[in-house]
């Protein structure tokens, strides 16, 4: 079942660390999208990713968040030096073209990264 | 901005009961999906809307377009225990190569 892979799964750094997140998206799937979601609300949108590109990055913030979809290996969102108010969950999604009625977002689990 | 507003945010209602929950915008999109999500795990596509005044039957789950669509509506029929979850509405941006934006979700209990 070769569906969105996430990891890991559950993530604790301690303020002012780095975290790594990995997002493996299915196969064949080229587009690559990453969310993020506090408790009690909904996605957010962070960033699209095609394979070494970054096409849309309007809902990240601008220091210490930064992703990448190299053209080999998982796509990756880094947050450094870690805050209290990074602690959410992150989700990736990916689709096999532009996101849209005919492609619509397979998601993973998400990883729940806590910044204690 | 386009914006997605859901209603109600929270719902519990007893096994058996009918319930429907609503995807307003000001905006027009140029489709809109409906997504749930279990405790946990990722959001999971139920349905996609493309044409105004489309329905869409999913067993006890009927999703509609509005007419202009700018909303929609999940009706649950017979709500059951395994209906619980977070329902999200998702809409395509025409105008930004469909990107895909989500509203806050509706939190939906139901009680056996």
């Amino acid at each position: 079942n070769a569906g969105v892979m996430q990891n890991p799964r559950h993530l604790v750094r301690r303020r002012g660390q780095e975290a790594r997140l990995r997002c493996s998206p299915m196969k064949g799937h080229s587009h690559v999208y990453w969310y993020r979601q506090l408790p009690e609300e909904g996605l957010k949108f962070m960033v699209y990713l095609q394979k070494e590109n970054i096409i849309d990055e309007s809902g990240m913030p601008k220091e210490r968040f930064s992703a990448e979809f190299p053209k080999e290996g998982p796509s990756i969102l880094r947050i450094q030096q870690v805050v209290r108010g990074d602690s959410a969950a992150y989700f990736c999604a990916s689709s096999p073209q532009v996101s849209s009625y005919n492609s619509p977002l397979h998601f993973g689990n998400g990883t729940r990264l806590t910044v204690t | 901005t386009q914006l997605l507003e859901q209603s109600p945010q929270f719902l519990s209602i007893q096994e058996g009961e009918n319930l429907t929950v609503y995807c307003n915008s000001s905006s027009v999109f140029s489709s809109l999906q409906w997504y749930r999500q279990e405790p946990g795990e990722g959001p999971v596509l139920l349905v996609t809307v493309v044409t105004g005044g489309e329905v869409k039957k999913l067993k006890r789950l009927t999703f509609q377009f509005g007419d202009a669509r700018k909303d929609s509506s999940l009706h649950i029929t017979a709500a059951q225990p395994g209906d619980t979850g977070l329902y999200l509405c998702a809409g395509g941006d025409a105008n930004r190569d469909d990107k895909i934006i989500f509203g806050k979700g509706t939190r939906l209990h139901i009680l056996p």
